[in-house]
């Protein structure tokens, strides 16, 4: 199975900041990578596929980059509706695996 | 409108059996994939099944945790995505997602919680 690392798992970031999530791959998986936004008591939202296609509706400030084994997920100007727990998912094997997830608070 | 609404969650003794269904609308059912996921309570998420379209043989793939317990089947005539759990155990207490799709999915149910517990 291939083992997704996501770090950090949490996150304090003021209104404005620029932060930044990263996930490393245990093996080559082809930018076969999505990011997913969690907010509470909901189901997950796809954000970015491919490693870096924005999904449709999905604001700007949201950009995906990587190849390989290592990706990151940045929001470069942080809102408050982006509180939320934050995963990324393989789709280039079976099983799909996620990392552990990032969850991201507002200082 | 894409929609999915799951349903059939509950209250389960280990051991003993639940059907979840996954009633879809808004877009022609057999031209796509469907998935389950399921999150654990305050956990992350996690992938139980697969199975894709009639037109690339139906094919099934499933978790480790839920081989041979777990069945995933479609009605493409009723536009509708089950899951057959059996032998269910404190472990598989989650909520349960369907989406539409096995590589990108971008179309969500609203959840079915499922309780495992005496």
């Amino acid at each position: 199975d291939i083992q997704m690392t996501q770090s950090p798992s949490s996150l304090s970031a003021s209104v404005g900041d620029r932060v930044t999530i990263t996930c490393q791959a245990s093996q080559d998986i082809n930018n076969y990578l999505n990011w997913y936004q969690q907010k509470t008591g909901k189901a997950p939202k796809l954000l970015i596929y491919h490693a870096s296609i924005l999904e449709t509706g999905v604001p700007s400030r949201f950009s995906g980059s990587g190849s390989g084994t290592d990706f990151t997920l940045t929001i470069s100007s942080l809102q408050p509706e982006d509180i939320a727990t934050y995963y990324c998912q393989q789709y280039d094997n079976v099983p799909r695996t996620f990392g552990q997830g990032t969850k991201l608070e507002i200082k | 409108e894409v929609q999915l609404v799951e349903s059939g969650g509950g209250l389960v003794q280990p051991g003993r059996s639940l059907r979840l269904s996954c009633t879809t609308s808004g877009f022609t059912f057999g031209d796509f994939a469907m998935s389950w996921f399921r999150q654990a309570p305050g956990k992350g998420l996690e992938w139980v099944t697969f199975i894709r379209r009639k037109a690339h043989g139906g094919a099934t793939e499933y978790a480790a945790s839920v081989k041979g317990r777990f069945t995933i089947s479609r009605d493409d005539s009723k536009s509708i995505a089950s899951l057959q759990m059996n032998g269910l155990k404190t472990e598989d207490t989650a909520m349960y997602y369907c989406t539409r799709g096995f590589e990108t999915p971008r179309h969500w149910g609203q959840g079915t919680l499922v309780t495992v517990s005496s």
